[in-house]
């Protein structure tokens, strides 16, 4: 059974670089059938996506956050990370990582970590 | 941007009863080539990630039980629970994955009457 845990900072300052990482477990990274993204949810609010990648690190991004995101993959350690640059409160959320069901960024998400809360506090 | 939005904001039914959720894309998500709809909904327990219900706006994810149906076409959808039951007492939400950026609805929160 495939499963995805996120692991994070936890408590970041203003203006830091937040790093999360993706370990994905029962299954491979590399599969030629899957994209695999970042998803975050503000305390209290919905969804935004953030970012998708493949295993070949073909990537895709949120036009709103692009500019401080990456996304890359790790197949030697099956697992996906996130950076996110210069964070403000307003990048305080729980963050998400998922599969998508298929082999593009067209597939809807399935399944999802448990989710790792990150604050952003001076 | 495809802006997706969702009504009601909430909503509160006797167990037993059927309740609907209505989502609504800001341009279609059926792509031509395929005839499918790139719609997905999603149920969100507290404290909990989301779990997907539905995609290709009708078919139901393995394991998902038969009260959960979708339907619709095009820009606007329905999520309907056909016999509400206590452990579906959620926020439901729903996702078009037919452009970027992805994006979700606002969420619907059902409750028991």
């Amino acid at each position: 059974q495939l499963q995805l845990q996120e692991s994070g900072p936890g408590l970041m300052k203003p203006s830091e670089t937040m790093s999360l990482t993706c370990t994905v477990s029962g299954g491979s990274i590399s599969s030629t059938s899957y994209y695999w993204g970042w998803i975050r949810q503000p305390p209290g609010k919905g969804l935004e996506w953030i970012a998708s990648i493949y295993y070949s690190g073909n990537t895709y991004y949120n036009p709103s956050l692009k500019s401080r995101v990456t996304i890359f993959v790790d197949t030697s350690k099956n697992r996906f990370s996130l950076e996110l640059s210069s964070v403000t409160a307003a990048d305080t959320a729980v963050y998400y990582c998922a599969r998508h069901v298929g082999s593009s960024y067209s597939y809807a998400y399935n399944p999802w970590g448990q989710g790792t809360l990150v604050t952003v506090s001076s | 941007d495809i802006v997706m939005t969702q009504s009601p904001d909430s909503l509160a039914v006797s167990l037993g009863e059927r309740a609907t959720i209505n989502c609504k894309s800001s341009q279609s998500v059926l792509y031509s080539s395929d005839n499918k709809n790139y719609l997905a909904w999603y149920q969100q327990k507290p404290r909990q990630p989301p779990k997907l219900l539905i995609y290709w706006a009708s078919t139901r994810e393995s394991g998902v039980p038969d009260r959960f149906s979708g339907s619709g076409s095009g820009t606007d959808f329905t999520l309907t629970i056909s016999s509400l039951q206590a452990e579906d007492v959620a926020v439901y939400y729903c996702q078009q994955y037919y452009s970027i950026p992805l994006t979700f609805g606002p969420g619907t929160k059902v409750d028991i009457k």
